[in-house]
């Protein structure tokens, strides 16, 4: 049972776009809710927290929404660049664990 | 701050040999998590520490796995013996706070192979 999806697997839009990742969870009792970004060989870089009292966060072009009720998280990228191509992780984290999805791969196109 | 330092980056090692990861946490955090993460099952927590006590480890694959926190800055993760199924990427994290409701900050992780 995959407890946290991500939509779309991969997506690859041109330079400029405005777009979209989505995040959907079974868990309603979850604490907080966490966007990361991870590049090939690399670890997770936290984007952006989102505790779950709170409906959305931002920080620059980026802004991150929670619907507990749906169990919907979204990502948006404003004026997307070629900088940033990368995988993107959401999780949440509830009493009991701490579960990741399998994550979108963006790729700006130039 | 260097940040969550992870040694060593790679390591290959063959199967039935004892395999020991390294995590430094930032300065100042007090809460420790370690993942692994491969192509089939993603990332997946294996165990989580705060203020240098193991509070959940039901992610623990089997007995092989084992976990320490010597002091509140230092953390190792150990295989014994190794095999093959066990070859992943290894991050560990940290963070301030009780943990699971606080901003995590992953190391760079440790690439095993187990041939």
């Amino acid at each position: 049972k995959q407890e946290v999806t991500q939509i779309p697997a991969a997506l690859s839009v041109p330079e400029g776009e405005n777009l979209v990742l989505n995040c959907s969870f079974t868990d309603s009792a979850i604490y907080n809710l966490q966007w990361f970004r991870q590049d090939p060989g690399k670890g997770l870089t936290s984007l952006l927290l989102i505790q779950s009292s709170q409906r959305e966060q931002t920080s620059g072009r980026l802004n991150a929404s929670l619907d507990k009720s749906s169990g919907r998280s979204t990502l948006y990228i404003a004026a997307s660049q070629p900088g940033d191509s990368a995988t993107y992780l959401c999780s949440y984290s509830s009493a009991s664990k701490i579960i990741f999805g399998s994550g979108t791969r963006l790729s700006i196109r130039p | 701050d260097a940040g969550v330092i992870q040694s060593p980056r790679h390591e290959v090692t063959e199967m039935g040999q004892e395999v020991t990861l390294r995590c430094k946490l930032i300065s100042g955090h007090n809460s420790l998590f370690w993942y692994r993460q491969t192509m089939m099952r993603g990332l997946e927590l294996l165990i989580y520490f705060n203020n240098n006590v193991p509070i959940d480890d039901s992610g623990m694959p089997e007995d092989r796995f084992s976990a320490k926190m010597p002091n509140a800055s230092f953390s190792t993760l150990k295989i014994q013996p190794s095999e093959p199924r066990d070859s992943a990427v290894y991050f560990c994290a940290s963070s301030w706070g009780t943990g699971r409701g606080t901003e995590a900050f992953f190391g760079q992780g440790t690439r095993l192979t187990v041939v």
